[in-house]
């Protein structure tokens, strides 16, 4: 257990609609990261929020967005939703801003289905 | 701009085979970090090791070790007496010291079949 809890773990969906998924970071983790997993382009980095304020952003459509809270706790929002949406979203958290010199914990993923 | 590279995209063995996984990464940077994640069926991304540039003694972990060469700007990591419970995709993944918009550059991925 990594300790970085996501929900939900399993969403089914429809074209056109909005989701949005919730992560906890690790206790006492300030950074918290979002990536998307799906078949054909694997692992990419979506966003970075650090103590409530956005810090690096990757290859993030418009139609997606994100928020922390100031209990630290993440969203991800997900909106006009395509079939190629459908993929593996994880949620990750480290304790600094620098990803570099920590260790990136990962949750168990949120699947996200769009049908 | 940061890469990483496995150029291994399935592996086959019969347990207690040893098997190296490939990793070759690329990098400006003369500080990043270098880091394995192993995703078992169930999907979670477990964390293995992380390494940083400046490091280049290798590790071992139980059956887990892993060799690091800067000269050839690789990262292999090798399974000895492989088990069932090690099927799973690998991942390679990489963080530069300054790594501007992307904290984490993953690989593609190794995905081991371990076969009893």
């Amino acid at each position: 257990d990594s300790g970085v809890t996501q929900t939900p773990k399993h969403l089914i969906t429809a074209t056109g609609q909005r989701v949005t998924l919730r992560c906890s970071p690790r206790s006492g983790d300030l950074s918290v990261y979002w990536y998307q997993q799906s078949l054909d382009q694997g692992l990419q980095f979506l966003i970075q929020y650090y103590n409530g304020e956005e810090r690096a952003k990757g290859n993030i459509l418009e139609r997606f967005s994100a928020q922390q809270f100031p209990d630290l706790h993440s969203e991800l929002n997900l909106s006009s939703l395509e079939l190629g949406d459908s993929a593996l979203y994880f949620c990750a958290s480290s304790v600094s801003l620098d990803a570099s010199g920590n260790t990136i914990y990962f949750g168990e993923g949120s699947w996200l289905t769009v049908v | 701009a940061q890469k990483v590279t496995q150029a291994q995209t399935e592996i086959s063995v019969v347990e207690k085979e040893d098997v190296t996984l490939d990793c070759v990464y690329e990098t400006r940077d003369t500080t990043y970090y270098l880091f394995w994640y192993k995703q078992p069926p169930s999907g979670e991304l477990v964390f293995l090791i992380r390494r940083n540039s400046f490091d280049e003694q290798n590790e071992i972990s139980g059956r887990y070790s892993w060799n690091f060469q800067k000269s050839t700007s690789s990262f292999n990591f090798t399974i000895t007496a492989s088990q069932v419970v090690d099927s799973a995709v690998y991942f390679c993944a990489l963080s530069e010291a300054n790594s501007g918009n992307t904290p984490l550059v993953f690989g593609k991925g190794t995905r081991l079949s371990v076969i009893a």
